[in-house]
C-alpha cells in the first residue's frame, strides 16, 4: 500500500497569513492526488484534484501543487472559515490512501 | 438534488456483524463508482473501499485492514449500496460514509452522505 504521510500534523495560524502543509507519498504517485477539507462533524469536502486543479466553487486562495511523491496546498490569506482539517488522497493505486492531516487551528 | 443517505449504524458485539446501507437519489446511481470511507472517533479519514459500476465490471477494492471481513455491494434497482462488516473488531468504530464522484462535463464533484455510526464494543 502506498503510504501518505502529511506535515505538520497541526498548525497555528492568524487570518490573513499564508499556510502551507505537505503531503508525501511512499512512492511516484505522477498527480493522482487529491485534497479535502472536513470541518467538525461534517464529512470532508474535495478542494483540490488531479493535485492542481481547483473544484468549482473553491475560492482562489486555495491552490495545490506537485507532482510525483510531494505534493503542497497552499492557503494564500487564511479566512475565519478556513479553520478546518485538510487532508490529502492519492487514488494512483489501489488501496485508495488517505494522509493522516494537517489540523489548521486559530493562533 | 444528489443526495446520499446511510443507515444501519449501530452497536455490535467483537466478532459480529452488521449491514450498512447507502440510498442514492438524485444521479444516475448505476453508472457511479461508489466507496466507502470511515474516521474513527477523534481519528483522520481511513479509505475502506469501492465498487465500481456494472458497465465498469462492478470490481471491488479494498484497504488492507479489512480485506476478507467486509463486502461491498451494490443494488442499482434500489439505488442502493451496501457495506457487509464481519468480524468485526474495536478498531472497526467509526463513523461509514458512502462517496461518490459525478461526472458534470469535464469536471468531477464528489458528494458524500451524513455518515453513519458503527460502535464495537462487548
Amino acid at each position: 500500500d502506498i503510504q501518505m504521510t502529511q506535515s505538520p500534523s497541526s498548525l497555528s495560524a492568524s487570518v490573513g497569513d499564508r499556510v502551507t502543509m505537505t503531503c508525501r507519498a511512499s512512492q511516484g504517485i505522477r498527480n493522482d492526488l487529491g485534497w479535502y477539507q472536513q470541518k467538525p462533524g461534517k464529512a470532508p469536502k474535495r478542494l483540490i484534484s488531479a493535485a492542481s486543479s481547483l473544484q468549482s466553487g473553491v475560492p482562489s486562495r486555495f491552490s495545490g501543487s506537485g507532482s510525483g511523491t510531494e505534493f503542497t496546498l497552499t492557503i494564500s490569506s487564511l479566512q475565519p472559515e478556513d479553520f478546518a482539517t485538510y487532508y490529502c488522497l492519492q487514488h494512483n493505486s489501489y488501496p485508495q490512501t488517505f494522509g493522516g492531516g494537517t489540523k489548521v487551528e486559530i493562533k | 438534488e444528489v443526495q446520499l443517505v446511510e443507515s444501519g449504524g449501530g452497536l455490535v458485539k467483537p466478532g459480529g456483524s452488521l449491514r450498512l446501507s447507502c440510498e442514492a437519489s438524485g444521479f444516475t446511481f448505476s453508472n457511479a463508482w461508489m466507496t466507502w470511507v470511515r474516521q474513527a472517533p477523534g481519528k483522520g479519514l481511513e479509505w475502506v473501499g469501492r465498487i465500481k459500476s456494472k458497465t465498469a465490471g462492478e470490481t471491488l477494492d479494498y484497504a488492507t485492514p479489512v480485506k476478507g471481513r467486509f463486502t461491498i455491494s451494490r443494488d442499482d434497482s434500489k439505488n442502493t449500496l451496501y457495506l457487509q462488516m464481519n468480524s468485526l473488531i474495536t478498531e472497526d468504530t467509526a463513523v461509514y460514509y458512502c462517496t461518490t464522484d459525478i461526472r458534470y462535463g469535464l469536471r468531477y464533484i464528489d458528494y458524500w452522505g451524513q455518515g453513519t455510526l458503527v460502535t464495537v464494543s462487548s
